[in-house]
C-alpha cells in the first residue's frame, strides 16, 4: 500500500519556539519522491521541498530543515524560531515513479498555529 | 516566474448542473493533473493526463467527471451533474517532462460550492 501518515492533526506553539512536523510514508517502490507543501489560510498550495529516495541528505533552508530517514520511512520537517506567518496547514506528499506523470499521495495535513 | 492559473476562483452551482473548471498549465509542461480537497480534509488525486489521454484516475473520478485539453493552453475538468458532495477546492497541477524530480506545480485552486 502507498500511504502517507501525518499523525499530528494540530500543533500549537508560541512564537520563537521550534516545531517539528512528522511524516511517515509507505511504499514498495524503490524510486519515489517526498514533498512538503504549505497551505496558508488563503488556500493555495505552496511547494516547500522535494527529496528523491536516493538522496538522504538533510537540508536546511533558512528556518526550515528536513530530516529524511529511509530506515524509518520518515521525512520530518522542522521550523526553527517559528513565526506567526508560519501558521498554516502543512502537507507531506509521496510521489511515485521516475516519470513526470505520477500522482502525489498526500497526508492528512498538520495544522500549525503559531501564537504571538 | 511561470505559474499555473485557474478560473474561476469560486464557482457556486445548483445540484444537478454541469460545471467546467478551467486551468492554464505552465506552457512547456506536458503532464496535467486535477486534485480535490474537501474542506478541512486532505488533498486527493483525481486524474492525470498526458498526450491527450488519461494516464491514471482515482476511484473518485467516475463517469460524472471528464477532462479535456481543448486547445494548446487550457485543461478543463467537467462535472456533468454536480452533487452536494462535489463541493470542494479543485486544484490543477502540471509538470514538465523530462523531470527527474516529478515536481508538480499547483494552481491557486477553484472553490466549488454545490447548493
Amino acid at each position: 500500500a502507498q500511504k502517507v501518515t501525518q499523525a499530528q492533526t494540530e500543533i500549537s506553539v508560541v512564537e520563537k519556539e521550534d516545531v517539528t512536523l512528522d511524516c511517515v510514508y509507505e511504499t514498495r517502490d524503490t524510486t519515489y519522491y517526498l514533498f512538503w507543501y504549505k497551505q496558508p489560510p488563503s488556500g493555495e498550495l505552496v511547494f516547500l521541498i522535494r527529496r528523491n529516495s536516493f538522496d538522504e541528505q538533510n537540508e536546511i533552508s533558512g528556518r526550515y530543515s528536513w530530516n529524511f530517514q529511509k530506515s524509518t520511512s520518515s521525512f520530518n520537517f522542522t521550523i526553527t524560531a517559528s513565526q506567526v506567518v508560519d501558521s498554516a496547514v502543512y502537507f507531506c506528499a509521496l510521489g511515485l515513479g521516475a516519470g513526470g506523470y505520477n500522482k502525489l499521495i498526500f497526508g492528512a495535513g498538520t495544522r500549525l498555529a503559531v501564537h504571538p | 516566474e511561470p505559474e499555473v492559473t485557474q478560473t474561476p476562483s469560486h464557482q457556486v452551482t445548483q445540484m444537478g448542473q454541469e460545471v467546467i473548471l478551467r486551468c492554464v498549465p505552465i506552457s512547456n509542461h506536458l503532464y496535467f493533473y486535477w486534485y480535490r480537497q474537501i474542506l478541512g480534509q486532505k488533498v486527493e488525486f483525481l486524474v492525470s493526463f498526458y498526450n491527450n489521454e488519461i494516464s491514471e484516475k482515482s476511484e473518485i473520478f467516475d463517469d460524472q467527471f471528464s477532462v479535456e485539453r481543448p486547445d494548446g493552453s487550457n485543461f478543463t475538468l467537467k462535472i456533468r451533474s454536480t452533487k452536494l458532495e462535489d463541493s470542494a477546492m479543485y486544484f490543477c497541477a502540471s509538470s514538465e517532462i523530462p523531470s527527474s524530480y516529478n515536481e508538480q506545480f499547483f494552481g491557486p485552486g477553484t472553490r466549488l460550492t454545490v447548493l
